[in-house]
């Protein structure tokens, strides 16, 4: 089975610009998480998705980041305009709906540096 | 809101068992207990999951007092290839964003 597809792996960009990741959830998990890992700390949790809704979007700096998950399968996260900080991993993961507990599985991230 | 806290780092010895202990005071009635693995340029991996008591799978163990205001994730004989941070994680699927935060971890290096 295949795993969390996150696209593209590294990218460069300079401040100012427009940057879009894309994430593919494991098939048949309805919960996909969009995290941010900044170096040295742990992941933070920048918006859930329930199918297609975004039911917790608390953390996410509406100001200039926003996502998708049209048709609740594949998401993107956008940042515009990116800001030096921040570069960090902005990594997805998914999780079974039927689950009741924080069993997630996560894709290897997208490393974001902002010059 | 269930804050955890955990040793920053920790140093074994190949073969050794190894123990990795968080609190979680304030974890709620439906709260789990979850523990991930993370090497350096991946996504953390989920290791293991419980509730209570005792659960073990083929790469751990997770042992959860009663009053569930702690737990300790236990791995058997340790490897090189065991160097990595371990992070708990308390809550649900539901829980909050501020709530599936992860913590700083545990750097586990384990040596020759």
């Amino acid at each position: 089975e295949a795993g969390v597809v996150q696209s593209p792996r590294y990218k460069i960009i300079e401040k100012k610009q427009p940057v879009a990741f894309w994430c593919n959830p494991i098939s048949g998990h309805n919960t996909l998480y969009w995290y941010r890992q900044n170096l040295g700390q742990g992941p933070e949790l920048l918006i859930r998705y329930e199918n297609e809704e975004a039911v917790d979007d608390s953390q996410l700096p509406k100001d200039r980041f926003s996502a998708e998950r049209l048709k609740g399968v594949d998401s993107t996260l956008k940042i515009q305009p990116a800001e030096l900080g921040d570069s960090a991993v902005y990594l997805c993961a998914s999780s079974l709906s039927r689950t009741g507990g924080v069993e997630q599985y996560f894709g290897p991230g997208t490393r974001l540096t902002v010059t | 809101l269930a804050k955890t806290t955990q040793p920053i780092s920790m140093d074994s010895y190949e073969g050794q068992e190894v123990n990795i202990t968080c609190s979680h005071n304030n974890i709620a009635t439906n709260d789990y207990i979850t523990w991930y693995q993370q090497f350096p340029s991946q996504g953390p991996r989920f290791i293991i999951q419980g509730y209570k008591t005792k659960v073990t799978n083929e790469v751990a163990s997770l042992f959860i007092p009663a009053d569930r205001k702690s737990s300790t994730l236990s791995l058997p004989r340790v490897s090189l290839s065991d160097t990595a941070v371990y992070y708990c994680l308390v809550g649900l699927r539901k829980s909050s964003a501020r709530q599936l935060t992860f913590g700083s971890g545990t750097q586990l290096t384990v040596l020759p």
